[in-house]
C-alpha cells in the first residue's frame, strides 16, 4: 500500500532555533501533502496544504513565515519550524491522498508516522 | 466552515457494542471517513461513506445518512485494542480532510 515516511519520529530543541520535518512518499507520487498539527488530547488540526511546484496554501490563522513549507519535487515535502518556542512544541504528521482500491472508488489518505516537536 | 461534532468521551466493556456519532457542517461534501488513533500514533483509516447506508468491514462499520448529516461507527465485538481515539472526518471537494473532535473510547475488561 502506499506509504508516507515521516522523520523526524521525535526531537527537542532548544527556543529559537529551527527544525525541519521531512515526508517523502515512498511507492506513489503525493502531488499533494496536507500537514497536521495536534495538541495533547485534541484533534488533528490542518495547517497548510502543500502542493509540487507550487506555494503552498495556508489554513487560517497559521503563520506562513513561522511554518515553511516546501514541496519541492512529487516524493518530498518538508515543513520546517523556523525560531521555534515552548508554545509550538506539538505532534505534527503529513498526510496524502491515495485513491484506494475498493470497488466504489473511494479515497483514503495515509498519513506519516508523525514528529513529536519539543521545544525548551 | 466546516464542523463536524462527536461525543467527547464514550466507555464499554469488552465484547460489547458501541456506537460513536458524527453529525457534521460542511459545504461540497463528498462523504464521510472515519480514523483511530492510537496514543502517539498516526490516524489509521478505517472506513469511507460516499453514500447513504452501512458499509461493513469486519468489526467495524459505518453508517452515513445524507439527509440527517449524520454519521456514525459501529465498533463490534470490543476488545481491549480497540481503546484510542476516533475521529470522523470529512473529504470534501477541496480535497482536505477535517476532522472531527475525536471520541476516545475506552474498553474496560
Amino acid at each position: 500500500g502506499a506509504v508516507v515516511s515521516q522523520h523526524p519520529s521525535w526531537v527537542i530543541c532548544k527556543s529559537g532555533t529551527s527544525v525541519k520535518i521531512e515526508c517523502r512518499s515512498l511507492d506513489f507520487q503525493a502531488t499533494t501533502m496536507f500537514w497536521y498539527r495536534q495538541f495533547p488530547k485534541q484533534s488533528l488540526m490542518l495547517m497548510a496544504t502543500s502542493n509540487e511546484g507550487s506555494k503552498a496554501t495556508y489554513e487560517q490563522g497559521v503563520e506562513k513565515d513561522k511554518f515553511l513549507i516546501n514541496h519541492a519535487s512529487l516524493t518530498l515535502s518538508t515543513l520546517t519550524v523556523t525560531s521555534a518556542h515552548p508554545e509550538d512544541s506539538s505532534f505534527y504528521i503529513c498526510s496524502a491522498r491515495v485513491t484506494s482500491y475498493r470497488d466504489r472508488g473511494s479515497y483514503g489518505y495515509t498519513f506519516g508516522s508523525g514528529t513529536r516537536l519539543t521545544v525548551v | 466552515g466546516q464542523s463536524l461534532e462527536q461525543p467527547s468521551e464514550v466507555t464499554a466493556v469488552e465484547g460489547a457494542i458501541v456506537q460513536i456519532n458524527c453529525t457534521y457542517q460542511t459545504s461540497g461534501f463528498y462523504g464521510l471517513s472515519w480514523y483511530q488513533q492510537h496514543d502517539g500514533g498516526a490516524p489509521t483509516f478505517l472506513s469511507y461513506n460516499a453514500l447513504d447506508g452501512l458499509e461493513e468491514t469486519g468489526r467495524f462499520s459505518s453508517f452515513l445518512s445524507r439527509s440527517d448529516s449524520y454519521g456514525y461507527l459501529l465498533l463490534q465485538e470490543l476488545q481491549m485494542k480497540d481503546s484510542a481515539s476516533y475521529f470522523c472526518a470529512d473529504f470534501s471537494n477541496t480535497g482536505k480532510l477535517i476532522f472531527g473532535q475525536g471520541t476516545t473510547l475506552q474498553v474496560k475488561p
